[in-house]
């Protein structure tokens, strides 16, 4: 069974411009998150979605961050403009069900720098 | 809410010694608990997992960790450390209430000496 694919594996952008993630998530898994993960941190929920729907978004910066998921089954993840701070790894990672009992399975994520 | 606490950002051990990493949650309803490896460059991958029933828990590549609700810890172990155990380490807490959302720990990350 193929993974959970995110591309581009790496990215370096200055600050102020924009930048886009893509998952693909494994199939027929209904739940989709994205993750940010700071250098010496665990990974922080951006956003999860449960088929096309945005179950959980409480700590997406709005201002800045979008996710969409059409179809429900691949996601892109947009930052616009990027700041310093958002320099990390985004992992993307699907679950089948989305129960809290589920496991999620993980990407390789996507390494940002924001110069 | 929930939240966990992993004691030891970096934990160092001699090939063929015991491995311990610990973990403490903080949780107010009966919690779910993860352990994930994430290997360089890699997304994370499930080592075990509790929901309910027996509180040790086996997992993949001789690890094992128990729940123990008085202590409200999830501390894991392996018997005898590879050199292949190298990674860090996640522990995670969910519960039934939260649909899905898990909270990481910060992570440990686990140095095996030759």
């Amino acid at each position: 069974e193929a993974g959970v694919a995110q591309s581009p594996r790496y990215k370096i952008i200055e600050k102020r411009q924009s930048v886009a993630f893509w998952c693909n998530p494994i199939s027929g898994h209904a739940t989709l998150y994205w993750y940010q993960q700071i250098l010496g941190q665990g990974p922080k929920l951006l956003i999860q979605f449960q088929n096309n729907g945005v179950v959980d978004d409480s700590q997406l910066p709005k201002d800045r961050f979008s996710a969409e998921r059409l179809k429900g089954v691949d996601s892109t993840l947009k930052i616009q403009p990027a700041k310093l701070e958002d320099s990390a790894v985004y992992l993307c990672a699907s679950s089948f069900t989305g129960t809290s009992s589920d496991e999620q399975f993980f990407g390789p994520g996507t390494r940002l720098t924001v110069l | 809410a929930q939240s966990v606490t992993q004691l030891g950002s970096h934990v160092s051990v001699s090939e063929g010694a015991l491995v311990l990493l610990r973990c403490n949650y903080s949780s107010s309803v009966p919690p779910y608990l993860f352990w994930y490896v994430q290997y360089p460059n890699q997304g994370l991958q499930l080592l075990l997992k509790y929901t309910t029933g027996a509180t040790l828990v086996k997992g993949i590549n001789g690890f094992e960790a128990e729940f123990k609700k008085s202590e409200t810890s999830f501390h894991l172990t392996k018997p005898s450390a590879h050199m292949s155990d190298a990674a860090e380490y996640f522990c995670a807490v969910s519960h039934y209430t939260n649909a899905g959302k898990s909270t990481f720990g910060d992570g440990t990350t686990l140095t095996v000496k030759p």
